[in-house]
């Protein structure tokens, strides 16, 4: 049972445009979601994060929306550069208990 | 570079093989989280451990076994292997119990043959 989705395995967006990337989950007590970058032969590393009592944060280029009654998060990445070309983890925290982590999503920046 | 340190890089084994995958924390971070990455996964939860107590489980195989040592380093022991074991392992660490705030190591793929 996969309670946190992305269902758009890949991304191809050009360079200066604005990428979306979105994110679906399925527990309500989820309370805490982060977004995660994955270069190649990396480790994630942690990009931006929201609490369910927020709706919107943003973080210079990159804003994540939240939409509570639709269990529904998303990655605004503006503009887009070809640095940003990596996989993008979505991740989702229930309260005390263990982060849970979507797919992932690649995201191809071209010029 | 997040500080988190693994060994080996890359590992190929036969099945029914048994192999240990090193993992250094972050100085001064206290817990120690285990990941698995199969193919067109999402990060799979394993184990973590807090200053060498497990502290939570998650969905761990009885064949696979892990300890935190008094030096924060940590050992993930995979046994057993079975084709299916192949997958990418990745250790965490975060300064206290929350996984988010972790740091994650580069990771070790695991070829099982």
């Amino acid at each position: 049972d996969q309670q946190v989705k992305q269902n758009s395995p890949s991304l191809s967006v050009q360079e200066g445009r604005i990428s979306i990337l979105n994110c679906d989950y399925t527990n309500s007590m989820f309370d805490y979601f982060l977004w995660y970058k994955k270069y190649p032969a990396e480790g994630p590393t942690f990009l931006i994060s929201i609490s369910s009592i927020k709706d919107k944060n943003e973080d210079g280029r990159f804003t994540v929306f939240l939409n509570k009654s639709a269990k529904h998060l998303s990655l605004h990445i503006v503009p887009s550069q070809p640095g940003d070309s990596a996989v993008y983890f979505c991740a989702a925290s229930p309260h005390t208990d263990k982060l849970i982590f979507g797919t992932g999503t690649r995201l191809q920046v071209f010029p | 570079d997040s500080g988190v340190t693994q060994t080996p890089k890359h590992l190929i084994t036969a099945t029914g093989q048994r192999v240990t995958l090193r993992c250094s924390p972050r100085s001064g971070d206290l817990s120690v989280y285990w990941y698995q990455q199969s193919l067109d996964q999402g990060l799979q939860f394993l184990i973590q451990y807090y200053n060498g107590e497990e502290r939570a489980k998650g969905n761990i195989l009885e064949r696979f076994s892990a300890q935190q040592f008094p030096d924060l380093h940590s050992e993930l022991n995979l046994s057993s292997l079975e084709l299916g074991d192949s997958a990418l392992y990745f250790c965490a660490s975060s300064p206290t119990r929350l996984d988010t705030e972790a740091f994650f190591g580069q990771g070790t793929r695991l070829t099982v043959v």
